[in-house]
């Protein structure tokens, strides 16, 4: 079954505005995180932002904000003020702690426009 | 934030050979390791998770004896892959976090394995 779901394959977005990458999640355990990477052309994976399933506020990390909303099982990634450099795969994943699993979405490509 | 490395970058090989693939965690002592694969345009597939001084857990459907996973310290983590085959080319990732109560996981560079 699938654990995490990344409906939007890509993206494109204009430089300077905001955009929300899809991501929605499967699980009856209670104790989970949820984390949204970036992955580049090189390859590496960046960290970008991470909420706890107990955490009462959405997480927020500079450009990056994640709009969680529990009840939908949802954990979207908001970018706003896109900038060229954003250009790149990003990946939602779970970690289910009392099993400790991780599980990545499929990805969304997000292009940035001059 | 924590640096983990990754050697080799890129290796070719021969069907047939084995592989071995280095994870080090520079800055921090990691007492979990886990190894990902991922397939070209494709998801991180987790394929075992190595904790120190004892034996990796694999995902369903990954072969042990193929895939050996050795955590001989706090600090690296290697997979062997043995007897390579073509069908074991693809991008492997390995990740490391610092403790049971860190939630982040650092990740290595990855590894680019192609075998002829």
């Amino acid at each position: 079954a699938q654990k995490i779901t990344q409906t939007q394959p890509g993206m494109f977005v204009q430089e300077k505005e905001a955009v929300t990458l899809d991501c929605t999640y499967d699980t009856s355990d209670p104790s989970y995180g949820l984390f949204w990477y970036k992955q580049p052309s090189s390859g590496e994976m960046i960290f970008l932002i991470y909420q706890g399933s107990y955490d009462q506020q959405n997480a927020t990390e500079g450009r990056y904000s994640l709009n969680f909303q529990k009840a939908r099982k949802s954990a979207n990634l908001v970018i706003s003020a896109s900038q060229l450099g954003d250009s790149a795969m990003y990946f939602c994943a779970m970690r289910l702690y009392n099993f400790n699993k991780f599980y990545f979405g499929s990805g969304t490509k997000l292009n940035v426009k001059p | 934030g924590a640096v983990v490395s990754q050697h080799p970058s890129r290796v070719i090989c021969k069907s047939g050979t084995s592989v071995k693939i280095e994870c080090r965690s520079l800055d921090f002592q990691a007492t979990t390791m886990f190894w990902y694969r991922q397939f070209p345009k494709q998801s991180l597939m987790l394929m075992a998770t190595s904790n120190e001084g004892s034996k990796a857990t694999y995902e369903q459907g990954v072969e042990k004896d193929k895939f050996l996973i050795n955590h001989a310290s706090l600090t690296l983590s290697t997979l062997t892959v043995t007897s390579a085959h073509p069908e074991d080319s693809s991008f492997y990732i390995c990740s490391a976090e610092q403790g049971a109560d860190s939630y982040e996981q650092y990740f290595g560079p990855g590894t680019r394995l192609t075998v002829t």
